[in-house]
């Protein structure tokens, strides 16, 4: 099946900064990526599709100018935190879609912003 | 709004025991559900994919079922073992005119030696 690269697996930094999250597909060209987030004891919740070479789709609540996703290419994807805050931080995945194969996942994020 | 709803939420065994997750969601026009297995601060790993047309997959001690029209799955663990402990998301796709996944909470499970 298809192999996600996240990185980085955890990053600290600080507020009214921004942090750049890659995502990489390594064996499988990726039209769609998707991003999710998760806080602690919770399920993820999707917050953006990216889709290779147009604009990503936002789920609703998701502030776009805050949230910078950029699939450039079919193998990555990058979403950037933009002037982060402590509300900001938390656990970030990127999975790809592989038709009827399923969904393989990134190992995550850790964000604290501080 | 597909839900998806996973009992218990918790659940502690012994090691050797057999035991079974369910997984519920409310609308029954899926596509494919797929149970994952998240390690603390990890990732999620794919253990099994259900196609809406199939009842159930099998992977070494895991066994998935389907009952697509009553809305639930059920993930089977035989001879649970220390290493099996980790959270089990169940994962729908489709569903209320939606072609994403949409997660349950999981099932926090511990098998203790």
């Amino acid at each position: 099946g298809a192999v996600v690269s996240q990185h980085p697996s955890w990053v600290i930094c600080k507020s009214g900064t921004s942090v750049k999250i890659e995502c990489r597909s390594l064996d499988f060209q990726a039209t769609t990526m998707f991003w999710y987030r998760q806080f602690p004891k919770q399920s993820l919740m999707l917050m953006a599709t990216s889709n290779e070479g147009s604009k990503a789709t936002y789920e609703q609540g998701v502030e776009k100018d805050k949230f910078l996703i950029n699939h450039a290419s079919l193998t990555l994807s990058t979403l950037t935190v933009t002037s982060a805050h402590p509300e900001d931080s938390s656990f970030y995945i990127c999975s790809v879609a592989r038709g009827d194969s399923g969904y393989t996942f990134g190992s995550g994020t850790r964000l604290t912003v501080v | 709004k597909q839900e998806v709803t996973q009992i218990p939420a918790a659940l502690s065994v012994p090691e050797g025991e057999n035991l079974v997750l369910n997984c519920s969601f409310t609308d029954s026009a899926i596509y494919n559900l797929q149970w994952f297995r998240q390690d603390p601060g990890k990732g999620l790993t794919s253990l099994l994919l259900i196609q809406s047309s199939q009842r159930e997959q099998t992977s070494g001690r895991l066994n998935a079922s389907l009952d697509k029209s009553s809305g639930r799955s059920t993930l089977y663990i035989a001879a649970s073992q220390p290493g099996d402990s980790a959270t089990y998301l169940c994962a729908v796709k489709g569903g209320a005119g939606s072609y994403q996944l949409t997660f349950g909470k999981g099932t926090k499970l511990s098998v203790i030696p």
